[in-house]
């Protein structure tokens, strides 16, 4: 079955841009997804097609796919950015999510 | 604005039916797309399967529970239900329905989620 590996966790400074990567074999074919996940919350929807933000979403949440690595990218991390977050393709008929990166604000 | 809202049971035995209702206000559940994803406790998030309505229901369904889940709309009520027999511990999770963020496409994002609902599996 498919796969997609997150990183367990990043930390970022306050101001700093924060990359999230997303692996698996020939991604790049596929559209990826980010959700922003908070404590006791839903998941929410921050890119999808790789690269598009949902209305709302502020601009500094952007995203690429290339190769086999997805990455979200948060520009000027701000403390309220502290989530989990989540990558998600379709493999074939199949929605897949990666295991899910902690994003910590330091 | 559509909003999701799970309902049933919170307490499950093992080997018996899981059934949860997902109701949708705010907008039709046809020409969209509609799933249903669970997150067990501190871990990540699994999609269980999707159902389309357009006249008829076509669902599509996780390999990995395909045997044991059933996804069914009734449109006359806006909503949308999910049912996994012979649960066990494992099925243990916070189960989410969620909308795909465009209008008829099986393979976009998941753009609308509801609050969720939690399901122990215990004797």
């Amino acid at each position: 079955s498919y796969e997609l590996t997150q990183p367990p966790s990043v930390s970022v400074s306050p101001g700093q841009t924060a990359s999230i990567t997303c692996s698996g074999d020939k991604l790049g074919n596929k559209y990826a997804s980010w959700y922003q996940q908070k404590p006791g919350q839903s998941p929410l929807l921050v890119i999808y097609q790789d690269t598009k933000r949902p209305s709302g979403i502020p601009e500094r949440f952007s995203g690429s796919n290339s190769g086999n690595t997805a990455t979200l990218t948060i520009s000027g991390t701000q403390a309220i950015d502290e989530a989990d977050y989540y990558c998600q393709a379709w493999d074939s008929t199949t929605a897949v999510f990666g295991g899910g990166t902690q994003l910590t604000v330091l | 604005q559509v909003q999701l809202q799970e309902s049933g049971p919170g307490l499950v035995k093992p080997s018996e039916t899981l059934s949860l209702t997902c109701t949708v206000s705010g907008g039709s559940i046809s020409s969209y797309y509609w799933s249903w994803i669970r997150q067990p406790p501190g871990k990540g998030l699994e999609w269980l399967g999707y159902i389309y309505y357009s006249g008829s229901g076509s669902t599509n369904y996780n390999p990995s529970l395909k045997s044991r889940i059933t996804i069914s709309v009734d449109t006359s009520k806006n909503q949308f239900s999910l049912k996994v027999n012979f649960v066990t511990a494992a099925d243990t999770a916070v189960y989410y329905c969620a909308r795909a963020h465009t209008a008829a496409d099986p393979f976009d994002a998941f753009g609308v989620w509801g609050q969720g609902t939690m399901v122990t599996v215990s004797s």
